[in-house]
């Protein structure tokens, strides 16, 4: 069984779009988050949630909005996308935010065109 | 200056080679240690996860943290075809951080690896 799975795998669109990824985790854990992965392979945290509650939100801008109807589900919203969005995003998942592992899903490759 | 600095490579080395991979970082306040491997179009997996200094040992793999020169390691011995991968450093806040720290990740670039027969 997958532990952290996330669709679609790849995402293909044009330029002002609008796009959903979603991630699911069956780890029962509490805490979830987005990280982005750009092409010089740099992974950075955007969003986490802990038991539904956002509790980092780093710089990002306003056209991406994360949303956790439940502590197993964390979906990415992308608004009016643009080409600097394309990037691998990854969904993690961990029991607690603080001293626990963090598993990664498998990631999303998002192009824009 | 990033707040934790990793060489991307690439390191190419022969079967057998014993692999050392680094990183530097900046902030005081890291208290928790990782190495993430990650194969090609793949999600990162824990291969170490260490707290504060010391060494660890896990088979082949050893990470090793110097909080004295911000500094850690991991190396794998014997290395395998298989090792072929990026290897990514991360590094977490203690639980004193609170606020946006709470439970951030905060990574090198990665090293990219080659293992060659």
């Amino acid at each position: 069984d997958t532990a952290v799975s996330q669709t679609p795998k790849y995402l293909v669109t044009q330029m002002g779009n609008d796009k959903s990824i979603k991630c699911e985790q069956n780890l029962g854990h509490d805490t979830m988050y987005w990280y982005k992965q750009d092409s010089k392979k740099f992974l950075k945290i955007m969003f986490s949630y802990n038991n539904k509650e956002l509790i980092i939100n780093e710089t990002v801008p306003n056209r991406f909005s994360p949303k956790s109807p439940d502590k197993a589900h964390l979906n990415l919203h992308i608004n009016s996308l643009e080409l600097g969005d394309s990037a691998v995003y990854f969904c993690a998942s961990s029991l607690r935010p603080t001293t626990d592992t963090q598993y990664f899903g498998p990631g999303t490759r998002l192009t824009v065109l | 200056q990033k707040e934790v600095e990793q060489d991307p490579g690439p390191l190419s080395v022969p079967e057998g080679a014993i692999v050392s991979l680094n990183c530097t970082y900046s902030n005081s306040a890291f208290q928790y240690f990782m190495w993430y491997r990650q194969y090609s179009r793949k999600g990162p997996e824990l291969l170490m996860y260490t707290y504060s200094s010391g060494n660890k040992e896990d088979g082949r793999f050893t990470a090793q943290v110097d909080k004295s020169s911000k500094y850690i390691s991991l190396f794998i011995r014997d290395s395998q075809p298989s090792d072929s991968a990026t290897y990514l450093c991360a590094m977490k806040k203690g639980q004193g951080a609170g606020g946006t720290s709470y439970g951030k990740l905060t990574f090198g670039q990665g090293t990219i690896l080659t293992v060659h027969p």
